[in-house]
């Protein structure tokens, strides 16, 4: 099956501590995306990637890292510079920048204990 | 950066009612999209609807680009169809990546 895939579903991690979430997507898409989501609220960009070995801030990039290394995957750092960091994060992918319809992930629940 | 609103913010309604969701975006857009998102947080999607009309079953949508809105209309609700919807945009000319609207919690009671 075609899709897009978030690993873990969830994750509990110790304050000062980096934690990496996972995406990986087999659709052949060139264009990924990291949103974070808070309860009661939309989803915000984190950071997107039109193309491997580039990526760009979106509104809310303090505190995360990315890395395009291979079409398929594209990785989510949550540093310890990350404030706030206990959300709901959900990758997303689209054929390119220009064929902008997105399809999403089911999403990794980090919990910041 | 673009406005997106949504409204209303909750519906509560029995099953077999009809409902209208509106979005209103503040600026030009090249993608907006409507969204279902299920109690495990799944993101669904429903329409990638920038202009015109559309219909899947039970749900439509209509955008109007040039009064900057859109609307999705869920006919015959089902208890199944309780969760939020999103309505997202892409601004012409703008950032890459979806801007979301705060969403509407809809319940459908039995």
């Amino acid at each position: 099956d075609g899709g897009i895939t978030q690993s873990p579903k969830y994750l509990f991690r110790k304050e000062g501590q980096n934690v990496t979430l996972s995406c990986e997507q087999n659709l052949n898409h060139d264009a990924m995306y990291w949103y974070r989501q808070d309860p009661g609220q939309g989803l915000r960009l984190i950071y997107y990637s039109q193309i491997v070995n580039d990526f760009q801030k979106g509104d809310i990039a303090e505190g995360y890292s990315v890395s395009r290394e291979k079409k398929e995957s594209f990785p989510l750092t949550v540093t310890s510079a990350q404030k706030n960091p206990t959300a709901f994060y959900l990758c997303a992918s689209s054929i390119t920048r220009f064929v902008t319809e997105a399809f999403f992930g089911q999403g990794t629940r980090l919990t910041v204990v | 950066g673009i406005q997106v609103e949504q409204s209303p913010p909750d519906l509560i309604l029995q099953e077999g009612a009809n409902s209208t969701l509106r979005c209103n975006f503040s600026d030009s857009v090249n993608n907006l999209q409507w969204f279902h998102q299920n109690p495990w947080g799944q993101l669904i999607n429903l329409f990638y609807i920038p202009s015109g009309t559309k219909q899947n079953g039970r749900l439509s949508a209509t955008t109007v680009a040039t009064e900057r809105y859109s609307l999705l209309y869920i006919s015959s609700s089902q208890t199944t169809d309780s969760g939020v919807y999103f309505c997202a945009v892409t601004p012409r000319g703008g950032a890459d990546g979806l801007t979301f609207g705060k969403g509407t919690h809809l319940i459908i009671q039995p």
